[in-house]
């Protein structure tokens, strides 16, 4: 049974820091990894899509490897700003129709201007 | 182009009730999503509909079932309501096209609150 865990669960930082997200998977037969942001009360916004065969993907700020082998993926946010401040979750596909995802419990972050 | 909308948004119910929820996906996405997020279980899948039929289910009762229409719009219905049902229900869509690359397009959810 694929189980989802992401480290820490909250984390606070002053704005401007760089910092990493952390999320591990158990069973390594995934096709995809998503990282997505959910503010408070809100649905999900997806943020970055690593196909099983990537290693990393860029959208603007933001990093996100993956180490299938390892069951690991990071997701880097650089220069951190007030308005990052939200939920942050990793989700893998477990099969190859998509729909279903596998989510960790997310890690609380704030970023204190 | 639009977003994923779910209706209603807020829905207040008694043990013992039934409810339905309705989710009309991105134009053009053929698969859609339910999800249940409480604060001790975080997002849990129900299931999963494709052209009409259900193709994805998780580890939920029977009395959570749904079901999708010619027009890809989904909607799902909770029988007997339970005290633990309450929960923030999203629903995600996406296009479906090579394995692997489907991200998935969320609702804003519709938060349930059972007494």
């Amino acid at each position: 049974k694929q189980e989802v865990t992401q480290i820490p669960a909250a984390l606070s930082v002053p704005e401007g820091e760089n910092l990493v997200l952390n999320c591990s998977f158990t069973d390594s037969a995934i096709y995809n990894l998503q990282w997505f942001r959910q503010d408070p009360g809100k649905g999900l916004t997806s943020l970055l899509l690593i196909q099983s065969s990537q290693r990393e993907q860029t959208s603007g700020r933001l990093n996100a490897s993956l180490d299938k082998s390892s069951g690991r993926s990071t997701l880097y946010i650089a220069a951190s700003q007030p308005g990052d401040s939200a939920t942050y979750l990793c989700a893998v596909s477990v099969n190859n129709q998509g729909g279903k995802l596998i989510f960790g419990q997310g890690t609380e972050l704030s970023v204190k201007p | 182009k639009a977003g994923v909308t779910q209706t209603p948004r807020y829905l207040i119910k008694t043990r013992g009730q039934q409810v339905t929820l309705s989710c009309s996906p991105i134009s053009g996405h053929r698969s859609v999503s339910w999800y249940q997020q409480t604060p001790g279980q975080g997002l849990q899948f129900l299931f999963e509909y494709f052209s009409e039929t259900q193709r994805n289910k998780g580890n939920f009762p029977g009395r959570f079932s749904g079901r999708q229409f010619s027009n890809s719009r989904s909607e799902m219905n909770v029988s007997t309501l339970e005290l633990g049902d309450s929960a923030l229900y999203l629903c995600a869509s996406s296009l479906v096209s090579v394995a692997g690359l489907e991200t998935q397009y969320f609702g804003p959810g519709t938060r349930l609150l059972v007494l």
